[in-house]
């Protein structure tokens, strides 16, 4: 069985600029979760998909992402602008449970991005 | 606010030691903690899972415990190998079913 894919591993932008992440799950995982890891801090939480629905977008740093989980398969995440700040690994995970949070989440390998 | 803590930050052993890590999490209201374990460049991999409901969890020469009411977790690896040597992380899920991590250890076993 795949496990939870990223494109690309790595990304290098200019400040400005677009870019998206995009993340398949393990196939048949309803819950998608996006997480970031920035420079020297512990990785957090951005957004719970379910399916296509957002269940949770909490973590979102601001209106500059963009995720998307058309037909709650793949996901996107879109940065743009990119700013400096948003240099980090952003990590996909996905789980196969619907309700409570008792489900083992499996991570993919992330994407590093770098904003110059 | 969920907080997450690992001690220590780094940890270095001569290979065949028996070596705890610890997690400490101020919200004990968890469905579950994670450990996990992350290799230079990589993503992570899942090691163990427990349930808030369970007191311990093992697989092979790993052994995880959780004491929720003190808001505590150790991971026990026993006869540490070079190839044990990762950044390990500690990571509880509460009712919002999003993973809230620690900082990580990072683990050196010398050969």
């Amino acid at each position: 069985e795949a496990g939870v894919t990223q494109f690309p591993s790595h990304s290098v932008i200019e400040k400005g600029q677009t870019v998206t992440l995009r993340c398949d799950p393990i196939s048949g995982h309803d819950n998608l979760y996006w997480y970031r890891r920035v420079m020297g801090k512990e990785i957090k939480f951005l957004l719970h998909f379910v399916k296509e629905s957002k269940q949770d977008e909490s973590g979102m740093p601001n209106n500059r992402f963009l995720a998307e989980r058309t037909g709650g398969t793949y996901s996107t995440l879109k940065v743009q602008p990119a700013e400096l700040e948003d240099s980090g690994v952003y990590f996909c995970a996905s789980s196969q449970e619907l309700s409570g949070g008792s489900d083992t989440q499996y991570f993919g390998p992330g994407t590093r991005l770098t904003v110059l | 606010k969920q907080e997450v803590t690992q001690i220590p930050a780094a940890l270095s052993v001569p290979e065949g030691e028996n070596l705890v890590l610890n997690c400490s999490f101020t919200d004990s209201a968890i469905y579950n903690l994670q450990w996990f374990r992350q290799d230079p460049g990589k993503g992570l991999t899942s090691l163990l899972l427990i349930q808030s409901s369970q007191r311990e969890q093992t697989s092979g020469r790993l052994n995880a415990s959780l004491d929720k009411s003190s808001g505590r977790s150790t991971l026990y690896i026993a006869a540490s190998q070079p190839g044990d040597s990762a950044t390990y992380l500690c990571a509880v899920i509460g009712g919002a079913q999003k993973l809230v991590f620690g900082q990580g250890t990072r683990l050196t076993i010398n050969p």
